[in-house]
Formats: C-alpha cells, structure tokens, sequence
C-alpha cells in the first residue's frame, strides 16, 4: 500500500543534542514538506522541497535543517539552535492536497 | 501572500443540531481543502473544493466554494458524537508556490449529547 511514514512516533531530545525525524514515502510524490503543529494551535511550515535535491525555507525555519538526496526520503533535523523543540511534527507530501504521516512527537526532556 | 482564517475556533454543538464553520482566504487560491485531526493523530483528507460553486457532500459533512467572496464552508448536517474532531481549511496560493498550503487556525468541534 502507497503511503507515508514517519518515526519515531515518540522522541525525547536532551538540552544540546540534535534529534532527526524521519519521512519516507512511497506514492512517487515530487513534493514534501514539513510542518510544526503546537498543542491547540494550526501548523506551521518549516520546509518544503519539490524536487530532489533542492529545498526552500517555510516561515519558522531557523533551528531547523532537511535534506532531500531521495524521492522517498526528507528527513528534519531539529538542532539545538531550536530553543522550544517540544511540539507535534507532521510530514507531508504531494502537489495537489497532502497525504500526511502519523507525526512525530518531540519532547524536550 | 496567502492568509486562511477560520471561524469560529471553537465549537460546541448538541447532537442533532446544524452548524456551519466558515473559512475565508485573502487572495486567490486554486484549491480549497478541507482536513479532519483526531486528538494526538495526523490530519485525514476530507475534502477537494477544484472551482468556483463547487460542492461536496460526504455524510453529515457539506463543503462549499465561492470563490468570488473567498470564502469556504463545511456544514454539518444532525451532527453525531464522532464528528468531534478539529477541521482544517487550507488553501494554495499557486504560481510558483503550487502545492504550498497554507492552513487556517482550526475549529475544535465537541459535540454532546
């Protein structure tokens, strides 16, 4: 079955540390993104590529890098530049409407 | 640059009750989209609203297009338990930012009994 993974589903990140979150998908979609979702708020995008190899900054951005090497692949790093890491984070991916992942849900310990 | 705004927020309904959440956007969009999030779970596709008058029907749930007043509508219909959720709207600017969505704040639908 086509679709979009992400993991893990549950990540603790120490003071300090860079933690990267994991996307792949399989319905040879182009396009991808990233989007950060904060408890009883709307999602923010962090980052987005429509192509392999080639990625453009969203509007929360800083803290944060990506790579797109692979069609199926757009991993998230979150650095320790991000200083309030803890939220709900969503992949994404396709041009006309998005099928979404199941998230992953960083917490700062 | 494209702002999605939805309202209201927050909504508390009564069982077999009718309601309509609105979302407005602020310049022209290609596409409407209307998004369902479950507590702790990602965002399930509801529905595609592609041109202007556009209407989709799924159960209880009615989304609109008017492309001209820019302004979306999800109507619920003898609303049940299970349709507590929180609903998204989105558009896409197009243009070189085809397949960028830009989502409004969510309305947090709690029906009861």
């Amino acid at each position: 079955d086509g679709g979009i993974t992400q993991s893990p589903k549950y990540l603790f990140r120490k003071e300090g540390q860079n933690v990267t979150l994991s996307c792949e998908q399989n319905l040879n979609h182009d396009a991808m993104y990233w989007y950060r979702q904060d408890p009883g708020q709307g999602l923010r995008l962090i980052y987005y590529s429509q192509i392999v190899n080639d990625f453009q900054k969203g509007d929360i951005a800083e803290g944060y890098s990506v790579s797109r090497e692979k069609k199926e692949s757009f991993p998230l790093t979150v650095t320790s530049a991000q200083k309030n890491p803890t939220a709900f984070y969503l992949c994404a991916s396709g041009t006309y409407g998005y099928t979404f992942g199941s998230g992953t849900r960083l917490t700062v310990v | 640059e494209l702002k999605v705004e939805q309202n209201p927020l927050f909504l508390s309904m009564q069982e077999g009750k009718n309601y309509t959440i609105y979302c407005n956007y602020s310049t022209t969009s290609d596409r409407l989209y209307w998004y369902r999030q479950d507590p702790g779970k990602s965002l399930e596709s509801l529905f595609v609203l592609l041109s202007n008058g556009a209407v989709k029907q799924e159960g209880r749930l009615m989304a609109s297009l008017d492309t001209k007043a820019r302004l979306s509508t999800l109507h619920i219909t003898a609303a049940v338990h299970d349709l507590s959720a929180t609903y998204f709207c989105a558009g896409n600017a197009g243009g070189t930012s085809y397949g960028k969505l830009t989502f409004g704040q969510g309305t947090i639908l709690t029906v009861h009994p």
